[in-house]
């Protein structure tokens, strides 16, 4: 079946670093894909999200890339800072969700 | 105020004892989502509704009961079927099933 594997589990960075994490998947059916952030005891919430017919797409500090040929989607974010700090999921469609990355951001 | 609301947000319940949990949305959303979160596991589906009078089950459906008799309205049963049922439990809802997912605040089931 359809399966998303998200890497690293956990990421620590200084503050102002870079950090990436990436979602490997396995179907080729679905064209959304998205990433929510959850801070600690809150609800997740979406940060951002790409269409399978673009490459990138930028907000500000965070980036989305796909590449639909070796079927994987990165979160780059840029310019780290502590309120970044937060578990992050990527998801398939909103049936399948990776396991999650813990990223902690030191000042 | 537009949302979706999970009540209550901390419960618990004694071991055999059914619970249901409340999940509202105001946002006129289609589908409705529900989800298990445990520590390193990420979001779990457990039961999904595309439309009223309709729903099916998720990768952990075992020991869960739903119903979608309002399209604003999707309640979660855990019955005392469910083997290991202490977690926190998200409900969600989109426009459509590629869309952006809102979700409620979370309860969280302790069973004692």
């Amino acid at each position: 079946g359809e399966n998303v594997e998200q890497h690293p589990s956990t990421l620590s960075v200084q503050e102002g670093d870079s950090a990436v994490i990436k979602c490997t998947y396995s179907d080729s059916a679905s064209n959304y894909f998205p990433w929510y952030k959850q801070e600690l005891g809150k609800r997740p919430q979406l940060i951002i999200d790409i269409r399978s017919n673009v490459g990138e797409k930028k907000d500000q500090r965070i980036a989305v890339t796909l590449n639909k040929t070796a079927k994987h989607f990165s979160l780059h974010i840029t310019e780290t800072q502590p309120e970044d700090s937060a578990v992050y999921f990527c998801s398939r469609t909103a049936l399948i969700f990776g396991k999650g990355t813990t990223l902690s951001v030191s000042s | 105020d537009g949302g979706i609301t999970q009540s209550p947000k901390y419960l618990f319940r004694k071991e055999g004892q059914n619970v249901t949990l409340s999940c509202e949305q105001n946002l006129n959303h289609d589908a409705m989502y529900w989800y298990r979160q445990d520590p390193g596991q990420g979001l779990r589906l457990i039961y999904y509704s595309q439309i009223v009078n309709d729903f099916q089950k998720g990768d952990i459906a075992e020991g869960y009961s739903v119903s979608r008799e309002k399209k604003e309205s999707f309640p979660l049963t855990v019955t005392s079927a469910q083997k290991n049922p202490t977690a926190f439990y998200l409900c969600a809802s989109s426009q459509g099933s590629s869309g952006e997912l809102f979700f409620g605040e979370g309860s969280r089931l302790t069973v004692l």
